[in-house]
């Protein structure tokens, strides 16, 4: 099983500044991998997919990067509705999420 | 508008079964693959199951396979997920999800989940 390691766990940002999310694969995946964004009491929603294509509907100010083992997830210019959980989750083979991170507002 | 409704969950005794279910619409359901995904209270997201659109491919995660089993009727545009043996850390909010076109084991429709609680 291809385990899925996200850092950090908690990333406090203010509104308006850029903030960078971390996710690494235990083994290769290529550009097998998706983020999802959840918010409280919703169910979580595709973000990006191949490691940097947007989902649709997705603002441009989310961006994916990365292949292989490491992946970034980057969000510019912060807005109030961003501030939730992040999960990636690779899909290599039958798919694994990483624990996911916490972005609160600073 | 694509939907997904889980149903079926509940309070149920350890080491029982419950079988859980998903009505989809808005989409043509036999086209695409589906998944079970669960969250337990305060927890992250963790893969139950998938199967393909012609379910000539199932996945389980290590944690429910032997226990769990996944099916689906195109016909019905139903999803099934029929859990046995359950322990309390089953214990969790299920959804339901439909692949997306371009990446069969990623998600891009989720249903609003239903809870599953295992206790004695």
């Amino acid at each position: 099983e291809i385990v899925m390691t996200q850092s950090p766990a908690t990333l406090s940002v203010s509104p308006g500044e850029r903030a960078t999310l971390s996710c690494r694969a235990s083994q290769s995946l290529s550009s097998n991998l998706a983020w999802y964004q959840q918010k409280p009491g919703q169910a979580p929603r595709l973000l990006i997919y191949g490691a940097s294509t947007r989902a649709t509907g997705i603002p441009a100010r989310f961006s994916g990067s990365g292949s292989g083992t490491e992946f970034t997830l980057t969000i510019s210019s912060l807005q109030s509705a961003d501030f939730a959980v992040y999960y990636c989750q690779h899909y290599h083979n039958w798919p694994t999420f990483g624990q996911g991170t916490k972005l609160e507002i600073k | 508008e694509v939907q997904l409704l889980e149903s079926g969950g509940g309070l149920v005794q350890p080491g029982r079964s419950l079988r859980l279910s998903c009505a989809a619409s808005g989409f043509t359901f036999g086209d695409y693959a589906m998944h079970w995904v669960r969250q337990a209270p305060g927890k992250g997201l963790e893969w139950v199951s998938g199967i393909t659109w012609n379910s000539d491919s199932i996945g389980y995660a290590d944690s429910v396979k032997g226990r769990f089993t996944i099916s689906r009727d195109n016909a019905k545009n139903s999803l099934n997920l029929q859990m046995n043996s359950l322990r309390a850390e089953d214990t969790a909010l299920y959804y339901c999800a439909k692949s997306a076109r371009v990446c069969y084991r990623c998600m891009d429709v989720w249903g609003q989940g239903t809870t599953v609680t295992v206790s004695s």
